[in-house]
């Protein structure tokens, strides 16, 4: 069974605290994406990354960064956790070109 | 840059109704396009895709055409069911990117 895992399903931090969501994916799969979810807005990109150590902005980049040193990983930091990050956080992975996209169960931020 | 418009909602339906969301889309070449669906409590998880223009995408009673002209992947079921309820997205794919519109909430009743 394919499995994308975020490492926490819930977190509360404090503003400006610097803040690490990971992704896990044991595909072996070449892309893989963060967005935010957030009521009447959908799925925001924020970053993702077609390949190790590759990274390209997405629509929504401004107070992110991201790292994706192994093929199975890829973390989204918040350099300075502000109130306006409070949101749903997805994670997902699949193989290059037009195949289904795989997503994590999300992790629910609360900024405070 | 690329970007899909779904229909608004909240949605409500009787069972057996027949649903329609209205999704369009802007790109450059020629995208994939899918509708993803995110059932409450649960992760997304892929409904159906096309790939080209004119293709028919299907999955549990759900249908889609990608069309070209109008720039449309429409989602339609004949006669939904409760279970049907949850929130819909369209989604585009073009290069390595991979596009979601804003979600339309489907809530079926019995």
């Amino acid at each position: 069974d394919v499995k994308v895992t975020q490492s926490s399903r819930y977190l509360v931090k404090r503003t400006g605290e610097k803040v690490f969501l990971e992704c896990v994916q044991d595909m072996d799969h070449e892309n893989m994406f963060w967005y935010r979810q957030d009521p009447g807005l959908g799925l925001r990109l924020i970053y993702f990354s077609y390949d190790v150590k590759m990274k390209e902005k997405g629509d929504i980049p401004e107070g992110y960064s991201v790292s994706r040193e192994k093929k199975e990983r890829f973390s989204l930091i918040l350099e300075s956790a502000s109130t306006n990050q409070t949101s749903m956080y997805l994670c997902a992975s699949r193989t290059t070109g037009t195949t289904e996209a795989f997503f994590g169960q999300g992790t629910r931020l609360t900024v405070v | 840059g690329d970007s899909v418009t779904q229909m608004e909602g909240p949605v409500t339906l009787s069972e057996e109704a027949f649903l329609t969301i209205n999704c369009t889309y802007t790109a450059t070449g020629y995208p994939s396009l899918f509708w993803y669906v995110q059932y409450p409590g649960e992760g997304l998880q892929l409904l159906l895709k096309a790939t080209k223009a004119d293709d028919k995408g299907s999955n549990k009673g759900f249908e889609a055409t990608y069309r070209k002209e109008t720039t449309s992947f429409h989602l339609e079921k004949g006669s939904v069911q409760v279970s049907d309820s949850a929130v819909y997205f369209c989604a585009l794919s073009n290069d390595y990117k991979l596009s979601f519109g804003a979600g339309t909430t489907v809530t079926v009743r019995a």
